[in-house]
């Protein structure tokens, strides 16, 4: 069945510093994958997807992900974060053949000033 | 540019009772999906309707139905509510199911005492 990983529950950065979520996914074809950002009691904003093509793929606020089929991996990266990234951070895949989506179990992030 | 529109946004309920929740997709979607989002947990897939027909189930418990309607709107029934039932459900939306991008709406938070 797929599935999706994301390793870090909570991530804490300073303000300006860069910053890189990891999100792993198992799955026998190529999925569809996303990113969505949650704020407390908000809905989720989708910040970039990956379908096909270019492996690097740029979305809203200034992130990006890159599609990497060796390492099952789609990271979410921002070059200098700011004190409104901080939010709840979901990874999902989209699985063909079906109409859901599957998410980790979410990254939150904490921004020092 | 219009969203995807849930009401109500906040519902209190006994045990034992009954809820519905309604969802309006965004114009031109023909698909929605509802997910349940526990406490600190990520969105889980309860079912999906393409074109008025239920396309996908996930782990919804058999006291929940839903549909989706003529005007494309949906809304998910509970009944016998539990304790346990209190969480946050989201809508989606989306054309052509996981091909495209689901849209999410802003979630009803259902409280159940």
């Amino acid at each position: 069945a797929q599935s999706v990983t994301q390793p870090d529950i909570h991530i804490t950065v300073s303000e300006g510093a860069s910053l890189e979520l990891r999100c792993n996914y198992s799955y026998g074809a190529t999925p569809y994958l996303f990113w969505y950002v949650q704020s407390p009691g908000q809905g989720l904003q989708l910040l970039l997807k990956y379908f096909s093509g270019d492996t690097l793929v740029q979305g809203i606020k200034g992130f990006e992900a890159e599609f990497k089929r060796s390492q099952s991996s789609f990271n979410l990266r921002k070059p200098s974060v700011h004190w409104s990234d901080a939010a709840e951070y979901f990874c999902a895949v989209g699985v063909q053949g079906a109409q859901k989506l599957v998410f980790g179990q979410g990254t939150r992030l904490t921004i020092n000033p | 540019a219009a969203g995807v529109i849930q009401s109500p946004r906040h519902l209190i309920k006994e045990k034992r009772e009954t809820a519905t929740l309604k969802c309006y997709p965004i114009p031109r979607h023909d698909t929605v999906y509802w997910y349940q989002q526990g406490p600190g947990q990520d969105p889980q897939f309860l079912i999906s309707f393409y074109e008025k027909m239920q396309s996908d189930k996930g782990s919804i418990p058999d006291r929940f139905s839903a549909q989706q309607f003529s005007d494309y709107h949906s809304e998910l029934n509970m009944s016998s509510l539990e304790l346990g039932d209190s969480a946050l459900y989201f809508c989606a939306s989306s054309l052509e199911g996981v091909t495209d991008t689901q849209y999410f709406g802003p979630g009803t938070r259902l409280t159940v005492l």
